[in-house]
């Protein structure tokens, strides 16, 4: 079993909606919690940054962590087609920088 | 400016040959890493690099050796490449080995095939 679940989708959702992404993960040690974006054939790009528990929101992008159930997830409001990309949870622990990736979700948001 | 660049962007091989990759970072970072990235998209880290120390080494096989001659360069040379090794190699860099902040940013990738 991975450290970190990802369901790779493809998530196929008109302009304008609602997305949610969420991640699972194993290790209790995992205190930071980001989300990457990645374009094709580009690298991934960090797109929020939370430590431990709590929401976080920037612009149309919320990010949610509950560590007690070690589920996190990443909601995008007003989806657009430009949001069409492969999405990557990642974590680590406080002791090293490395992350530990989900396999990533690829989100095609249709005009 | 790019802030982390790899060269080549694209590499085509034969079975058993030596390969390089290079990588590079203008962001004054410390600690540099190398990620495999396979055909369904997952991450995985190879190595991580602190001020030229070698700090991370996962369970790579033995071709595969990474060199970094200053903070802010991290090689990867690999031998007699097999069919397997085909994946997108991914530099990254960041500041510091752990704790607050301090998060990865990523070159835009060297994809290998191995024929």
């Amino acid at each position: 079993q991975k450290e970190v679940e990802q369901d790779p989708g493809p998530l196929s959702v008109p302009e304008g909606a609602i997305v949610s992404l969420n991640c699972t993960y194993s290790n209790s040690a995992f205190q930071y919690f980001m989300w990457y974006r990645q374009y094709s054939r580009k690298g991934p790009e960090l797109l929020m940054y939370t430590y431990s528990s709590g929401n976080k929101e920037d612009g149309r992008f919320t990010a949610q962590v509950d560590k007690s159930s070690k589920y996190i997830s990443l909601f995008i409001r007003d989806s657009q087609p430009s949001d069409s990309a492969t999405y990557l949870c990642a974590m680590r622990s406080t002791g090293r920088r490395a992350l530990t990736f989900g396999s990533g979700t690829r989100l095609q948001v249709q005009p | 400016d790019t802030a982390v660049s790899q060269t080549p962007k694209y590499l085509v091989t034969q079975m058993g040959n030596d390969k390089s990759i290079k990588c590079e970072q203008n962001l004054g970072h410390d600690t540099m890493y190398w990620y495999k990235q396979d055909s369904k998209k997952f991450l995985k880290i190879m190595f991580s690099y602190n001020n030229k120390e070698l700090i991370i080494n996962e369970t790579v096989p033995n071709r595969f050796s990474p060199k970094s001659p200053d903070k802010a360069h991290l090689n990867l040379h690999i031998n007699s490449l097999e069919l397997g090794d085909s994946a997108v190699y991914f530099c990254a860099s960041s500041q510091g080995r752990g704790g607050a902040g301090g998060e990865l940013f990523f070159g835009e990738g060297s994809r290998l095939t191995v024929l």
